[in-house]
């Protein structure tokens, strides 16, 4: 039973557009979501949070939105670049300093 | 720089043969985490540790253990390697202070068990 999902295994996207990927959630407890990027054959690296007191948090090109009635979160990367192109990972928690429940990912390609 | 490593990136591994994965990190971080991540699976959480000598599963530890001896380092044992055990394996840290669940990632250990 996935807690988290990111219902798009893939997006593409032309450099200098927005790229929007999406998460939903179903545990109404989590108050912390945390997007990763990912390159292959690299360790994920952290790219943005969220807490659930907050709507939208801002950080240059990355900007993450909370929907909590809805069970949402977008991130949006604007403009997109091609050094973009990786695996990008939803992460959501219960409690700060606990363990994290990951979606499966959504593989997105800025293409020149 | 924080900076949690891995004792391997490649590892070629015969069925049966115990294999020992280390991961260290000088972050001074008291949580730590095992993952192995397969193509359309994501990241699934082995085992984990809150604390030195605690461990905790995770939602597939069957065919692992690990250990805590030290704060910084976190050790995954397969007990007998078998060939659904190749995948990529990954560690990774945090620390408890409120707010701060950021989890730090080493570069991964790609394991082959033949």
């Amino acid at each position: 039973d996935q807690q988290v999902k990111q219902n798009s295994p893939s997006l593409s996207v032309q450099e200098g557009r927005i790229s929007i990927l999406n998460c939903d959630y179903t545990n109404s407890m989590f108050d912390y979501f945390l997007w990763y990027k990912k390159y292959p054959a690299e360790g994920p690296t952290f790219l943005i949070s969220i807490s659930s007191i907050k709507d939208k948090n801002e950080d240059g090109r990355f900007t993450v939105f909370l929907n909590k009635s809805a069970k949402h979160l977008s991130l949006h990367i604007v403009p997109s670049q091609p050094g973009d192109s990786a695996v990008y990972f939803c992460a959501a928690s219960v409690g700060s300093g606990r363990k994290l429940i990951w979606g499966l990912g959504t593989s997105l390609a800025v293409n020149p | 720089d924080v900076k949690v490593t891995q004792s391997s990136r490649y590892l070629v591994k015969r069925t049966g043969e115990k294999v020992f994965l280390e991961c260290v990190q000088d972050m001074d971080h008291e949580n730590m985490f095992w993952y192995r991540q397969d193509p359309g699976l994501g990241l699934r959480l082995i085992y984990f540790s809150y604390d030195v000598k605690m461990k905790e599963k995770g939602d597939i530890p069957e065919g692992y253990s690990v250990s805590r001896e030290k704060k910084e380092r976190f050790s995954l044992i397969l007990e007998s390697a078998s060939t659904n055990q190749t995948s990529m394996y990954l560690c990774a840290s945090s620390s408890r202070g409120e707010g701060y669940n950021e989890q730090f990632f080493g570069p991964g250990t790609r394991l082959t068990v033949l």
